[in-house]
């Protein structure tokens, strides 16, 4: 059964600061996703990751991928509030087309 | 930009009531997906379906759910007899093809009472 793991599942930190969120899956998968929620509101895909070594950023967040050792992580470089929200990775493997999701990382960014 | 669109965006039944929650994915996608979320927690797959017919379900997507494409553009989920563990978030996606990016709706939030 493919796993998704994400840490932490909280964290609160203040604005200016860097942090790292994980994201660990128990199968082999080319392919992760990264998504964005709000509270209340749907899903917005931030990062599509479809090779080993890939590396994206977009603004103040990086996403990598290391299919070896199974971990993506999500890069935030000086938070700023309006980053404050849940952040998602989810993995789909070669073997079905459904994303199995990490249980989010609760993002909250103080002034 | 295109976009998923979801319809209702909530949705209050009684128990045992039969929902039809209606997505339009996007016009050049070829597969279709809905999930669940129930307030706080994880995202769950529920079915995905392409060429007309279910691809992958779930253990959740029981004989309770049943999804249709009635037209060219309509996505639905058919709850045919909900239950109070039935209330969440229903979101409709839709990708290009497998493997890819997945769009989401807005949602639908189901509530049975």
């Amino acid at each position: 059964e493919l796993k998704v793991e994400q840490n932490p599942l909280f964290l609160s930190m203040q604005e200016g600061k860097n942090y790292t969120i994980y994201c660990n899956y128990s199968t082999t998968s080319d392919r992760l996703y990264w998504y964005r929620q709000d509270p209340g509101k749907s899903l917005e895909s931030l990062f599509v990751l479809l090779s080993n070594g890939a590396v994206k950023q977009e603004g103040r967040l990086m996403a990598s991928l290391d299919t070896k050792a199974r971990l993506s992580t999500l890069h935030i470089t000086a938070a700023v509030h309006d980053l404050s929200a849940t952040y998602f990775c989810a993995v789909d493997t070669d073997s079905n087309y459904q994303l199995i999701w990490g249980a989010g990382t609760k993002l909250i960014i103080k002034p | 930009e295109p976009e998923v669109t979801q319809t209702p965006s909530h949705q209050v039944t009684q128990m045992g009531q039969e929902v039809i929650l209606r997505c339009v994915p996007i016009s050049n996608h070829l597969y279709f997906y809905w999930y669940r979320q129930i307030l706080g927690q994880k995202v769950e797959f529920l079915v995905s379906f392409y060429n007309n017919e279910i691809s992958e379900k779930s253990e959740i997507f029981d004989d309770q759910f049943s999804v249709e494409r009635p037209d060219g553009s309509n996505f639905t989920l058919k709850i045919r007899s909900t239950k109070l563990e039935d209330s969440a978030m229903y979101f409709c996606a839709s990708s290009l093809n497998a493997y890819n990016e997945q769009f989401f709706g807005p949602g639908t939030r189901l509530t049975v009472l």
